[in-house]
């Protein structure tokens, strides 16, 4: 099956630092990948769609500049959280879009990166 | 109004038992309609998905769709321990692949 992996899955960094996330896409190419991001206790919410070759789209209220994602190939995006505070702090997780066994597309996740900014 | 509503629980059932999962959307367009499992400190993990009115049967898993009154739902038949966890139903607008998540049932299966 699809697989997406996600990299690092910890990550403790002091506020004001930078964080790159990494998503793959190990066995299918995947022209979009979204990113989400979860709080505690909370369900997961859509940042942004990133798209191959061209610039990603972001939801409403999230800041793209603090935000930046990068998909330069069909296998791999990107998100970088710049100048990480602690309300940054939270539960990132990739997804990917593949054609499953009936044809239909279908998501599949990371296993999430999980950021905490002292 | 939410685009996609779930009672957020906790849903307490005895091992063996039926787990009833629900979960309402707003978009009267949407097209697709998943359920994901995620436990604890984990990603989603993708149980089933249903496309079109009725009910859809994987194992001890059956989805259940009704676009006419705009909910799907999940039942868990012989619902184990390692079921417990927070189950997310999932729905696609017409356009693209993004998903749009409800807040999420929390499952306990008492052994």
């Amino acid at each position: 099956g699809a697989v997406v992996s996600q990299h690092p899955s910890w990550v403790i960094c002091k506020s004001g630092t930078s964080v790159k996330i990494e998503c793959r896409s190990l066995d299918f190419q995947a022209t979009t990948m979204f990113w989400y991001r979860q709080f505690p206790k909370q369900s997961l919410m859509l940042m942004a769609t990133s798209n191959e070759g061209s610039k990603a789209t972001y939801e409403q209220g999230v800041e793209k500049d603090k935000f930046l994602i990068n998909h330069a190939s069909l296998t791999l995006s990107t998100l970088t959280v710049t100048s990480a505070h602690p309300e940054d702090s939270s539960f990132y997780i990739c997804s990917a879009g593949n054609r499953g066994s009936s044809g239909a597309n279908v998501l599949t996740f990371g296993a999430g990166s999980r950021l905490t900014v002292l | 109004q939410k685009e996609v509503e779930q009672n957020s629980g906790p849903l307490s059932v005895p091992e063996g038992a039926i787990a009833s999962l629900n979960c309402t959307y707003s978009d009267r367009g949407s097209q697709s309609f998943f359920w994901y499992r995620q436990y604890s400190g984990k990603s989603p993990e993708l149980i089933m998905s249903i496309y079109s009115n009725g009910d859809k049967e994987d194992g001890r898993f059956t989805a259940q769709l009704n676009k006419a009154s705009q909910y799907v739902s999940l039942l868990i038949r012989d619902s184990q321990p390692s079921d417990s966890a927070t189950y997310l139903c999932a729905v696609r607008r017409k356009a693209g692949n993004m998903l749009t998540f409800g807040g999420g049932t929390r499952l306990m299966v008492k052994p």
